[in-house]
Formats: C-alpha cells, sequence, structure tokens
C-alpha cells in the first residue's frame, strides 16, 4: 500500500492568513483527493487534484479558496485562503491504494484558526 | 449521486454485549464499503472492506460487516463490545468504477460502558 507523509499535523493561523499543506506520497498515482473533517463531523470531499490538470471542486468549495497544485504524480499541496475561524478543521489528503486497504490517507492536518 | 447513510448519530453498549453500527449505502450495481474507526487526536484507521466475494466480511479488532444487497446495508458488528472500541465509526462508499474517491457517512460514536 502507499505510504503518505502530510505536513504540516497542525498548526495555529491568524485569521486573514494563509496554510498550505503538503501530501507527499512514496508512489506514483494518478488521482490525490483533498477531505476536510470539521469537528466533531465526518470528511467531505473538497476536491480531487488530478497530475496534469485543474482540480475538481465538490459544490460549496472553490478554488480561490481552496487552490490545490498537483505539480506531478507523487506530490500535491493544498492552500486554505484567507482564513476564518470556520476554517478550524482537520484536513486529509487520500489515494487510491494497491493492497489491502484500498485507500491510504494522510494523517492529516489538524487546523485552529484565531 | 452517492449517499452513505449511518442512522445512529450514537450506539451505547454495555462491555461484553454484542454491538451493531448501521450503515446504508445508495450506490447501484457493485458498491466498494469500507468501515473506519477514528479514536480521538488520532488519524483514521482502516476495519475491513467488502468489494466482492463472501457477504461476511471479517476484520480487524474483531470487527466484522455483513453485506446485505436486498437491504442495501453494511453493518459493523462485533460479539463481544471492549470499552477500548469507544470511538467515531465512518461508513464509506465508492462507485465500482476507477479512481473516485470514498464517500463517508456522518460518523456513529459508539461508547462501550463497563
Amino acid at each position: 500500500s502507499a505510504v503518505i507523509s502530510q505536513k504540516p499535523s497542525r498548526d495555529i493561523c491568524q485569521r486573514g492568513t494563509s496554510l498550505t499543506i503538503q501530501c507527499q506520497v512514496d508512489s506514483q498515482v494518478t488521482m490525490m483527493f483533498w477531505y476536510r473533517q470539521q469537528p466533531g463531523q465526518s470528511l467531505t470531499l473538497i476536491a480531487t487534484a488530478n497530475q496534469g490538470s485543474e482540480a475538481t471542486y465538490e459544490s460549496g468549495f472553490v478554488i480561490d479558496k481552496f487552490p490545490i497544485s498537483r505539480p506531478n504524480l507523487t506530490f500535491s499541496t493544498l492552500t486554505v485562503s484567507n482564513m476564518s475561524p470556520e476554517d478550524s478543521s482537520i484536513y486529509l489528503c487520500s489515494v487510491v491504494s494497491a493492497g489491502e486497504y484500498g485507500y491510504t490517507f494522510g494523517s492529516g492536518t489538524r487546523l485552529t484558526v484565531v | 449521486a452517492q449517499s452513505v447513510a449511518q442512522p445512529e448519530d450514537q450506539v451505547n453498549v454495555a462491555e461484553g454485549n454484542p454491538l451493531t453500527v448501521k450503515c446504508t449505502y445508495s450506490v447501484s450495481g457493485n458498491p466498494y464499503l469500507f468501515w473506519y474507526v477514528q479514536y480521538p487526536n488520532r488519524g483514521l484507521q482502516f476495519l475491513l472492506k467488502y468489494i466482492t466475494g463472501d457477504n461476511l466480511v471479517k476484520g480487524s479488532y474483531g470487527f466484522e460487516a455483513e453485506f446485505n444487497k436486498s437491504q442495501t446495508s453494511f453493518h459493523l458488528k462485533k460479539p463481544s463490545a471492549l470499552v477500548s472500541d469507544s470511538a467515531l465509526y465512518f461508513c464509506a462508499e465508492r462507485q465500482n468504477s476507477g479512481n473516485t474517491p470514498l464517500v463517508f457517512g456522518k460518523g456513529t460514536r459508539l461508547s462501550v460502558i463497563a
């Protein structure tokens, strides 16, 4: 199964600033998925990132707020822009993974906006 | 649109008793179904998945799930609950084609009482 390194693991940020979250995969993958988990809630898909093309965003998420880069088949970043306290969440990346688990998830980035 | 329903926000069970966490899915055809567990301040942990084959799937930590196509259900079960099973449980599904993301249910909080 693929292994994902996600950074940072947590951060506390001032409102109005931006944070970029990185996910590095130890193998080449076609698609990477970005999720948000608000406190006490489920995982909601933000967007799907395909290398070489613009990310596809789910309803309620826009590129200006959550720009995504996918420069190659092993790496992606998600930026949370112009943050407000409502953006305080855990952000996770995920890939389809060969092997027993089917999917691999990053360990998550716990973001607190103050 | 895909949707996964977890009808119970909270399930309480006494230690040693059997537990069931319910999930129904909406994908037509052959769904890929997953169960994950999330402990406080921890990442997602894979429990089990159903893709094809036997309707009864055995997973980690003594958990199992039964795929029921006629009822479009995939309930998670364990014969004897432990206090350490107390956590947040997520059911997830994906379409049976290609490189697509998981769609998660809202989650069920399991509390096992000693």
